[in-house]
């Protein structure tokens, strides 16, 4: 069965600094991985999905099929990326959430 | 701009009375999915539409139904809410592509119970 697990539930950092969201999956067959995001009331919208390799935000993720991670990186966190964002696994149709991580960017 | 729309935003309704909620897209997307978000949870799918056909998640309980009488609608109606039947619920359509399948979401009713 397919799993999504993304290990940390709260992540702070500081402005400037770093951060990395974790996710790990477990899937028989080739992954479609997918990282939502949902800011302070607002709806929950796609930020990126791995088949297209882009930056969005300055917002990295490089699927690793031997580690089986699809792992969230930003190279310097900006006040704005304040969230809660999910990873999240395709498998026919209907996406399986991890449990999510609050991301809170401190000035 | 085309979107999916949720109505009502919020809805407030007595234990065991039942409640419908509404959700309408302008994508034309095949697909319309329910979600229930609790608190500090992730979305779990309750079911979803692929064109007329219904498919429902195993553990969905038999309280939740669903219609979708056209594209552009689908129906929540849980038939005797509990108060553990309180939470967000999300409507979401895809284009039910054979990969690279986005999800696109609406705001959301949060129901409460009381």
């Amino acid at each position: 069965a397919q799993r999504v697990t993304q290990p940390e539930k709260l992540l702070s950092v500081f402005k400037g600094a770093p951060v990395e969201l974790k996710c790990n999956y477990s899937y028989s067959g080739s992954p479609e991985l997918f990282w939502y995001v949902q800011y302070s009331r607002q709806r929950l919208q796609l930020l990126l999905r791995h088949i297209s390799r882009e930056s969005i935000k300055g917002f990295t993720a490089d699927l690793n099929k031997g580690e089986t991670s699809f792992h969230l990186k930003k190279p310097f966190a900006q006040e704005e990326d304040s969230a809660m964002y999910y990873c999240a696994l395709n498998n026919d149709y209907k996406l399986s959430f991890g449990a999510g991580t609050t991301v809170t960017v401190r000035a | 701009d085309a979107m999916v729309i949720q109505n009502p935003r919020y809805q407030v309704t007595q234990f065991g009375k039942p409640v419908t909620l509404s959700c309408s897209q302008t994508l034309n997307h095949n697909v319309m999915y329910w979600y229930q978000q609790k608190s500090s949870q992730a979305p779990k799918l309750l079911f979803h539409y692929y064109d007329k056909d219904f498919n429902n998640e195993a553990d969905t309980p038999d309280n939740f139904q669903s219609r979708r009488p056209n594209t552009s609608f689908c129906f929540l109606d849980i038939r005797s809410p509990g108060l553990g039947d309180a939470a967000m619920y999300l409507c979401a359509t895809s284009r039910a592509a054979a990969f690279n399948n986005e999800q696109f979401f609406g705001p959301g009713t949060r129901l409460t119970v009381l």
